[in-house]
């Protein structure tokens, strides 16, 4: 029973490119979580998604991020034009259910040169 | 909206002396309430959780953690730490909302 896989591992971006982080929930999960861990601050919750619907986008930045999580296939968060500030290790997690605890997957560590 | 405040930022131990980590919460109603680990370059997992009953809850590794509803707290503590617990330790809260909520983490060094 393969956990969450994230993928890429590490990701290096130069400025001003997009960023694709790809997510599979455990199977049998239908909630996926998206988390950004910058040095020193913990982790910040970005966006809460099932099945093909947003369901809380609050941490997640206005302008250049969105996350999708279709019908088929994995959860994507995407990075449009890249800057510095936005590297960082970004984590998926998923549920079976808004009460439950949360499997995380290895995380993603973005690298913006 | 739900927060969570986690005490100490860095915590230096030695070897078999106990351990306290604090985390308190603010949340109105119900809630579900984890503390995960993170060890060095690896992602978060599971160590304990409560939903409901038994106040004080058990986790993997030695490590437990007692909910007091009053001072909306859920500390963990281990009574003998070991080298290998060196990690950083998340509490995280659900507030039966949409998302889990995590604190800022505190690191936890133990000198052998």
């Amino acid at each position: 029973n393969a956990g969450v896989m994230q993928n890429p591992r590490h990701l290096v971006r130069r400025r001003g490119q997009e960023a694709r982080l790809r997510c599979s929930p455990m199977k049998g999960h239908s909630h996926v979580y998206w988390y950004r861990q910058l040095p020193e601050e913990g982790l910040k919750f970005m966006v809460y998604l099932q099945k093909e619907n947003i369901i809380d986008e609050s941490g997640m930045p206005k302008e250049r991020f969105s996350a999708e999580f279709p019908k088929e296939g994995p959860s994507i968060l995407r990075i449009q034009q890249v800057v510095r500030g936005d590297s960082a290790a970004y984590f998926c997690a998923s549920s079976p259910g808004s009460d439950y605890g949360y499997t995380f997957g290895s995380g993603t560590r973005l690298t913006v040169v | 909206a739900q927060s969570v405040s986690q005490h100490n930022h860095h915590v230096i131990l030695s070897e078999a002396a106990s351990l306290e980590l604090g985390c308190n919460y603010s949340y109105g109603g119900t809630v579900n309430l984890f503390w995960y680990v993170q060890y060095p370059g690896q992602h978060l997992q599971l160590l304990l959780k409560y939903f409901s009953g038994d106040p004080l809850v058990k986790g993997i590794k030695g490590f437990e953690a007692e909910f007091i509803k009053s001072k909306f707290s859920f500390n963990l503590r281990k009574p003998s730490v070991q080298w290998s617990d060196t990690a950083e330790y998340f509490c995280a809260v659900n507030g039966g909302g949409n998302d889990m909520r995590f604190g800022a983490g505190t690191r936890l060094t133990v000198k052998p």
